[in-house]
């Protein structure tokens, strides 16, 4: 079974600009959550999807919003890019079933590493 | 606000030695705990989830524990080898609401083994 894939995997942007990057889960899983990694701040919750519809949120500004498609791939963005965007972003999928919580194991993607110059 | 702090934060150790890193959590209402290892520039590789009724799980020469009343969780790993150097970090999923997706990560142990 293919894992979680991410793309593109490297991107480098200026200040201002915007960027989406794509997440597409593990066959069969229908919930995708995002992560941002930084030296300073380690692993941070940005977002989960599940069956298309944004079901927990980080606490992260308006510039930074994502959505889940019907295939359960999900995409984020984030707009008016600064410095200190610059982070790994990492996807995770789980089968996302509720009341199976305690056992649904999430798995990760190779991650986008996003510069901001 | 669920806090998780994971000791030491770099470890360096001569292989074949059998060692412990500890993870300890604020709040104890957690579904389950999960174990994570990440390579430089890579993304996470889940080793071990245990679910907030067990009180250990085992895979080959990984074994961890969790005492959830006490917030605290160790990994063991038996005779380590120069290819488990990695960071290794530990995540809780909080119960209640809809979390179902957040995990709240501590900062990892970077783990040194050399020949």
């Amino acid at each position: 079974k293919a894992g979680v894939t991410q793309t593109p995997r490297y991107l480098i942007k200026t200040r201002g600009q915007q960027v989406t990057l794509s997440c597409s889960p593990i066959s069969g899983h229908r919930s995708v959550s995002w992560y941002q990694q930084t030296p300073g701040q380690g692993l941070q919750f940005l977002f989960e999807y599940f069956s298309e519809t944004q079901r927990n949120k980080g606490n992260f500004p308006g510039r930074f919003s994502g959505r889940q498609f019907s295939n359960s791939r999900s995409e984020m963005n984030v707009s008016t890019l600064e410095l200190g965007d610059s982070a790994l972003y990492l996807c995770a999928s789980s089968l996302g079933q509720p009341g199976f919580s305690s056992t649904d194991t999430q798995y990760f993607g190779p991650g986008t590493r996003l510069t901001v110059l | 606000k669920q806090e998780v702090t994971q000791i030491p934060a770099a470890l360096s150790v001569p292989e074949g030695e059998n060692l412990v890193l500890n993870c300890s959590f604020t709040d104890s209402a957690i579904y389950n705990l999960q174990w994570f290892r990440q390579d430089p520039g890579k993304g996470l590789t889940s080793l071990l989830l245990i679910q907030s009724s067990q009180r250990e799980q085992t895979s080959g020469r990984l074994n961890a524990s969790l005492d959830k009343s006490s917030g605290r969780s160790t990994l063991y790993i038996a005779a380590s080898q120069p290819g488990d150097s990695a960071t290794y970090l530990c995540a809780v999923r909080p119960t209640g609401g809809t979390s179902y997706g957040k995990l709240t990560f501590g900062q990892g142990t970077i783990l040194t083994v050399h020949p």
